[in-house]
């Protein structure tokens, strides 16, 4: 199996700065056939289902804020968050799905400082 | 859009079979893509348990795959799971999504609440 490993556990932001989040697969999650990197953030709210935010490891879903970005390839990613608003406290997960199990990371706790 | 709804009971007892159904809405199960069910303990993360396609291909994680039925019905746009021999280790919310097999999850259900306890 894939181990995706997120740091920070858990991190605090002010308002209005920058949040980042890591991301890194214990084995590389690009596929050579297509040069795609096969990642994906989700953002879970409180009470909440996941919400994809990016594929592809930089793809960002349609109607999510560009504030979030994705980055990286291989083993080691990273999701960016500028600006943070109050709103974007919640647990920020990774996922593989370049092979089968799909694994995610243990989760990222973003709150505000 | 697309919409995911999970039901089935919310108590099952040690030992006993666990049994979920997704309901989707919006889009045909039969339009070309992956179902999944992904659990999440009490305050834990998230863990893929199976994907299924229109066809009644599946993909199972190993960890859970000597207990783990998942089946479609294509007529009622419906895929369902069954956890056999549960125990309090498999008390979770369960998700069922749209994707796996080399895609990502969304849209996602609002997820039920499975405890095990006699």
């Amino acid at each position: 199996d894939i181990v995706m490993t997120q740091s920070p556990d858990s991190l605090a932001v002010s308002l209005g700065e920058r949040a980042t989040i890591n991301c890194k697969s214990s084995q590389s999650v690009l596929y050579s056939s297509n040069n795609k990197n096969y990642l994906a953030w989700y953002q879970q709210k409180a009470g909440q289902p996941p919400k994809l935010l990016i594929y592809w490891a930089s793809t960002r879903e349609s109607g999510v804020p560009d504030r979030f970005s994705g980055s990286g390839s291989g083993t080691d990613f990273t999701l960016t968050i500028n600006s943070l608003q109050a709103e974007d406290v919640a647990v920020y997960y990774c996922q593989q799905y370049v092979s089968t199990p799909d694994t995610f990371g243990q989760g990222t706790k973003l709150e505000i400082k | 859009q697309v919409q995911l709804q999970e039901s089935g009971p919310g108590l099952v007892k040690p030992s006993e079979t666990l049994s979920l159904t997704c309901t989707v809405s919006g889009y045909s199960i039969s339009g070309g893509y992956f179902w999944g069910w992904i659990r999440q303990p009490p305050g834990k993360g998230l863990e893929w348990i199976g994907s299924i396609y229109h066809s009644g291909d599946t993909y199972y994680n190993p960890s859970l795959k000597s207990r783990v039925t998942i089946s479609v019905d294509t007529s009622k746009n419906q895929f369902s799971l069954k956890l056999s021999s549960v125990t309090a280790a498999d008390t979770a919310v369960f998700y069922c999504a749209r994707g796996g097999n080399t895609n990502w999850f969304d849209p996602w259900g609002q997820g039920t609440l499975v405890t095990v306890s006699s």
